[in-house]
């Protein structure tokens, strides 16, 4: 059965504070995906990976960084958080573009 | 203009129903065009491919008009268990960038 897990699905965070989202794919996937996912705004790209130590930036990278440097983890980094960034964050994988993409559980984060 | 649009709903409907979403995209480079569903509080889920021959599953069938730039999803005969929202996504090309762009979503309650 085909996983993708996100390493928390609720998180409370102070303003300022440098917070780590890790996500795990079994599946042997090329890409991987980054969103947010917000009431009114649907799933927003924040940044991608088609490789490793590869990545590009989505719709909404500013305040994000990510982080590949193993084929099947995928790290989103904020690196200051701020109440803006209070969402549900969302992972995915898939082989190529092409195909079904598998996400995580999510992650809702808070930032207080 | 959005990449990917979808009319929001609600749409609220009774057992046995049928009804029909819709979708426009703005990049007529556009590969490949899927229908994910979400569940509350839940992480989409591939409910479909879309073909340009149009293609079915049961009680759902999905459209794709390139010319016209939209993707339709009609679900038959609609249980309560369809009830979440639906969104509509496109994976394509814009630059190097290779991604999924998805719609807000159509919300959908199934009413007994």
């Amino acid at each position: 059965d085909v996983k993708v897990t996100q390493s928390s699905r609720y998180l409370v965070k102070r303003t300022g504070e440098k917070v780590f989202l890790e996500c795990v794919q079994d599946m042997d996937h090329e890409n991987m995906f980054w969103y947010r996912q917000d009431p009114g705004l649907g799933l927003r790209l924040i940044y991608f990976s088609y490789d490793v130590k590869m990545k590009e930036k989505g719709d909404i990278p500013e305040g994000y960084s990510v982080s590949r440097e193993k084929k099947e983890r995928f790290s989103l980094i904020l690196e200051s958080a701020s109440t803006n960034q209070t969402s549900m964050y969302l992972c995915a994988s898939s082989t190529n573009p092409n195909t079904e993409a598998f996400f995580g559980q999510g992650t809702r984060l808070t930032v207080v | 203009r959005k990449e990917v649009e979808q009319d929001p709903g609600p749409f609220n409907v009774p057992e046995g129903a049928t009804v029909a979403f819709n979708c426009t995209y703005s990049n007529s480079a556009s590969q490949s065009f899927f229908w994910y569903r979400q569940d509350c509080r839940k992480e989409p889920k591939l409910l479909m491919s879309v073909y340009s021959s149009g293609n079915e599953d049961g009680r759902f069938t999905a459209q794709l008009n390139r010319a016209s730039q939209y993707i339709s999803l009609l679900i038959r005969d609609s249980k309560l268990s369809d009830s979440a929202t639906y969104l509509c996504v496109v994976n394509g090309y814009s630059g190097s960038a290779r991604q999924l762009t998805f719609g807000s979503g159509t919300q959908l309650t199934v009413l007994p």
